[in-house]
Protein backbone atom coordinates (compact mmCIF):
# COMPACT_ATOMS: atom_id res chain seq x y z
CA UNK A 1 0.00 0.00 0.00
CA UNK A 2 1.12 3.21 -0.97
CA UNK A 3 1.90 5.58 1.75
CA UNK A 4 -0.28 8.29 0.02
CA UNK A 5 -3.05 7.47 -2.24
CA UNK A 6 -4.17 9.68 -5.36
CA UNK A 7 -6.56 8.97 -8.07
CA UNK A 8 -4.64 9.59 -11.14
CA UNK A 9 -7.37 11.59 -13.12
CA UNK A 10 -8.04 13.07 -15.19
CA UNK A 11 -9.99 14.64 -13.85
CA UNK A 12 -12.03 16.98 -16.35
CA UNK A 13 -14.88 19.48 -15.06
CA UNK A 14 -16.52 22.75 -16.96
CA UNK A 15 -15.39 26.05 -16.17
CA UNK A 16 -17.47 27.80 -13.23
CA UNK A 17 -17.86 23.87 -11.81
CA UNK A 18 -16.40 22.71 -8.48
CA UNK A 19 -13.67 20.28 -8.87
CA UNK A 20 -13.12 17.81 -5.95
CA UNK A 21 -9.87 16.12 -5.48
CA UNK A 22 -8.90 13.60 -2.50
CA UNK A 23 -6.49 11.69 -0.95
CA UNK A 24 -6.10 9.15 1.54
CA UNK A 25 -2.94 8.60 3.28
CA UNK A 26 -1.34 5.34 5.85
CA UNK A 27 0.36 6.57 8.79
CA UNK A 28 -1.98 7.15 11.62
CA UNK A 29 0.75 9.16 13.29
CA UNK A 30 0.63 11.98 10.44
CA UNK A 31 0.35 15.69 11.77
CA UNK A 32 0.49 18.11 8.79
CA UNK A 33 -1.59 18.04 4.99
CA UNK A 34 -0.14 20.30 2.31
CA UNK A 35 -2.19 20.99 -1.39
CA UNK A 36 0.53 21.45 -3.92
CA UNK A 37 -0.54 22.55 -7.68
CA UNK A 38 2.24 21.69 -10.38
CA UNK A 39 1.82 22.92 -14.00
CA UNK A 40 3.70 20.92 -16.63
CA UNK A 41 7.73 21.13 -16.67
CA UNK A 42 7.27 23.80 -13.35
CA UNK A 43 7.67 22.53 -9.70
CA UNK A 44 5.32 22.56 -7.15
CA UNK A 45 3.74 25.40 -5.36
CA UNK A 46 1.80 25.60 -2.12
CA UNK A 47 -1.83 26.14 -2.43
CA UNK A 48 -3.63 25.16 1.42
CA UNK A 49 -2.07 23.20 4.23
CA UNK A 50 -4.72 21.50 6.99
CA UNK A 51 -3.35 20.63 10.71
CA UNK A 52 -6.73 19.81 12.44
CA UNK A 53 -10.20 17.91 11.33
CA UNK A 54 -12.19 19.93 9.75
CA UNK A 55 -12.76 22.00 6.92
CA UNK A 56 -9.69 25.22 6.07
CA UNK A 57 -10.78 27.70 3.52
CA UNK A 58 -8.98 30.24 1.45
CA UNK A 59 -10.79 32.12 -1.51
CA UNK A 60 -12.29 29.48 -3.89
CA UNK A 61 -10.39 26.91 -2.21
CA UNK A 62 -11.24 24.35 0.98
CA UNK A 63 -8.82 21.69 2.38
CA UNK A 64 -11.48 19.24 4.22
CA UNK A 65 -9.16 16.46 6.55
CA UNK A 66 -10.76 13.69 8.51
CA UNK A 67 -8.20 12.06 10.95
CA UNK A 68 -10.30 9.06 11.58
CA UNK A 69 -10.68 7.87 8.48
CA UNK A 70 -7.16 9.39 7.08
CA UNK A 71 -8.57 11.22 4.16
CA UNK A 72 -7.86 14.84 3.08
CA UNK A 73 -9.65 16.07 0.08
CA UNK A 74 -9.69 19.65 -1.94
CA UNK A 75 -12.07 21.72 -3.23
CA UNK A 76 -11.88 24.50 -6.35
CA UNK A 77 -15.27 26.21 -6.38
CA UNK A 78 -15.63 28.48 -9.73
CA UNK A 79 -13.04 26.44 -11.32
CA UNK A 80 -11.26 27.97 -14.31
CA UNK A 81 -8.83 27.19 -17.34
CA UNK A 82 -6.08 28.51 -15.31
CA UNK A 83 -6.68 25.39 -12.62
CA UNK A 84 -6.00 23.06 -15.12
CA UNK A 85 -2.81 21.26 -13.57
CA UNK A 86 -1.61 18.17 -11.75
CA UNK A 87 -2.46 18.68 -7.77
CA UNK A 88 -0.61 16.82 -5.23
CA UNK A 89 -1.14 15.72 -1.53
CA UNK A 90 1.41 15.72 0.71
CA UNK A 91 1.86 14.34 4.16
CA UNK A 92 4.28 15.35 6.51
CA UNK A 93 5.26 13.01 9.60
CA UNK A 94 6.65 13.07 13.28
CA UNK A 95 10.13 13.40 11.63
CA UNK A 96 8.97 16.47 9.36
CA UNK A 97 9.66 14.02 6.26
CA UNK A 98 6.82 14.85 3.95
CA UNK A 99 5.60 12.04 1.19
CA UNK A 100 3.61 12.74 -1.56
CA UNK A 101 0.75 11.41 -3.68
CA UNK A 102 1.33 10.72 -7.65
CA UNK A 103 -0.91 13.71 -8.28
CA UNK A 104 -3.99 14.05 -9.77
CA UNK A 105 -4.47 15.96 -13.39
CA UNK A 106 -7.26 18.24 -13.63
CA UNK A 107 -8.64 20.03 -16.54
CA UNK A 108 -10.66 22.57 -16.33
CA UNK A 109 -12.87 22.89 -19.97
CA UNK A 110 -14.10 26.64 -21.11
CA UNK B 1 13.59 37.71 -1.91
CA UNK B 2 15.19 35.39 -3.72
CA UNK B 3 13.77 31.80 -3.81
CA UNK B 4 15.18 28.56 -4.23
CA UNK B 5 17.90 28.14 -6.58
CA UNK B 6 19.37 24.99 -7.74
CA UNK B 7 22.27 24.89 -10.17
CA UNK B 8 22.50 23.24 -12.92
CA UNK B 9 19.10 23.78 -14.78
CA UNK B 10 19.64 20.50 -16.91
CA UNK B 11 22.38 18.04 -16.67
CA UNK B 12 23.36 15.38 -19.80
CA UNK B 13 25.60 12.82 -18.48
CA UNK B 14 26.42 9.39 -19.99
CA UNK B 15 26.00 5.79 -17.56
CA UNK B 16 29.02 5.54 -14.80
CA UNK B 17 29.36 9.57 -14.75
CA UNK B 18 29.55 11.40 -11.21
CA UNK B 19 27.71 14.29 -11.25
CA UNK B 20 26.89 17.22 -8.49
CA UNK B 21 23.73 18.74 -8.00
CA UNK B 22 23.61 21.84 -6.28
CA UNK B 23 20.56 23.61 -3.93
CA UNK B 24 20.90 27.24 -2.56
CA UNK B 25 17.96 28.08 -0.30
CA UNK B 26 15.83 30.70 0.79
CA UNK B 27 17.92 32.92 3.19
CA UNK B 28 17.14 32.17 6.82
CA UNK B 29 15.90 28.57 6.15
CA UNK B 30 17.39 25.76 8.23
CA UNK B 31 15.46 22.97 6.79
CA UNK B 32 16.61 21.48 2.92
CA UNK B 33 14.61 18.66 1.27
CA UNK B 34 15.80 16.65 -1.37
CA UNK B 35 13.30 14.97 -3.85
CA UNK B 36 13.15 13.29 -7.42
CA UNK B 37 10.34 13.52 -9.03
CA UNK B 38 9.45 11.08 -12.20
CA UNK B 39 7.33 11.66 -15.51
CA UNK B 40 4.02 11.33 -14.11
CA UNK B 41 4.92 10.65 -10.34
CA UNK B 42 4.99 12.73 -7.40
CA UNK B 43 7.68 14.24 -5.68
CA UNK B 44 9.87 11.20 -4.31
CA UNK B 45 11.17 12.07 -0.90
CA UNK B 46 15.35 11.90 -0.41
CA UNK B 47 16.86 13.35 2.29
CA UNK B 48 15.53 16.22 4.59
CA UNK B 49 18.74 18.13 6.39
CA UNK B 50 18.22 20.59 9.84
CA UNK B 51 21.05 22.85 9.79
CA UNK B 52 24.00 21.03 8.69
CA UNK B 53 22.91 17.37 10.06
CA UNK B 54 21.22 15.14 7.81
CA UNK B 55 18.08 14.62 9.84
CA UNK B 56 16.37 11.89 8.05
CA UNK B 57 18.52 10.11 5.08
CA UNK B 58 15.84 7.29 4.58
CA UNK B 59 14.68 7.78 1.11
CA UNK B 60 18.68 7.87 -0.19
CA UNK B 61 17.69 4.92 -2.83
CA UNK B 62 21.60 3.36 -2.22
CA UNK B 63 24.79 3.99 -1.41
CA UNK B 64 25.42 5.85 -4.63
CA UNK B 65 23.15 8.53 -3.27
CA UNK B 66 25.24 11.25 -0.79
CA UNK B 67 24.17 14.71 -0.09
CA UNK B 68 26.12 17.22 2.27
CA UNK B 69 25.71 20.56 3.63
CA UNK B 70 28.37 22.19 5.00
CA UNK B 71 27.40 25.20 6.25
CA UNK B 72 23.87 24.81 7.11
CA UNK B 73 22.70 26.93 4.10
CA UNK B 74 23.90 25.31 0.06
CA UNK B 75 23.30 21.73 -0.45
CA UNK B 76 25.13 19.52 -2.60
CA UNK B 77 23.38 16.12 -4.15
CA UNK B 78 26.08 13.46 -5.41
CA UNK B 79 25.35 10.47 -7.46
CA UNK B 80 28.19 8.42 -8.06
CA UNK B 81 28.41 6.08 -11.13
CA UNK B 82 24.80 6.97 -12.48
CA UNK B 83 22.63 4.61 -14.14
CA UNK B 84 20.15 5.56 -16.90
CA UNK B 85 17.02 4.89 -13.96
CA UNK B 86 18.55 8.24 -12.33
CA UNK B 87 17.46 10.75 -14.98
CA UNK B 88 14.64 12.38 -13.28
CA UNK B 89 13.91 15.62 -12.10
CA UNK B 90 15.78 16.66 -8.73
CA UNK B 91 13.76 19.17 -6.57
CA UNK B 92 15.02 21.26 -3.80
CA UNK B 93 12.64 22.57 -1.19
CA UNK B 94 13.70 24.70 1.91
CA UNK B 95 11.56 25.73 4.98
CA UNK B 96 12.07 28.05 7.66
CA UNK B 97 11.97 25.70 10.26
CA UNK B 98 11.13 21.37 9.63
CA UNK B 99 7.53 21.58 10.55
CA UNK B 100 7.30 24.55 8.34
CA UNK B 101 5.96 24.91 4.69
CA UNK B 102 8.56 23.88 2.38
CA UNK B 103 9.27 26.45 -0.96
CA UNK B 104 10.31 24.24 -4.12
CA UNK B 105 13.08 25.36 -6.36
CA UNK B 106 12.92 25.02 -9.99
CA UNK B 107 14.78 21.40 -10.04
CA UNK B 108 17.49 20.31 -12.12
CA UNK B 109 16.60 17.90 -15.02
CA UNK B 110 19.11 14.64 -15.26
CA UNK B 111 19.41 12.62 -18.12
CA UNK B 112 21.57 10.00 -17.83
CA UNK B 113 22.83 8.14 -20.95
Amino acid sequence: QKEVEQNSGPLSVPEGAIASLNCTYSDRGSQSFFWYRQYSGKSPELIMFIYSNGDKEDGRFTAQLNKASQYVSLLIRDSQPSDSATYLCAVKGNNNDMRFGAGTRLTVKP
Amino acid sequence: GAGVSQTPSNKVTEKGKYVELRCDPISGHTALYWYRQSLGQGPEFLIYFQGTGAADDSGLPNDRFFAVRPEGSVSTLKIQRTERGDSAVYLCASSPQGAGTQYFGPGTRLLVL
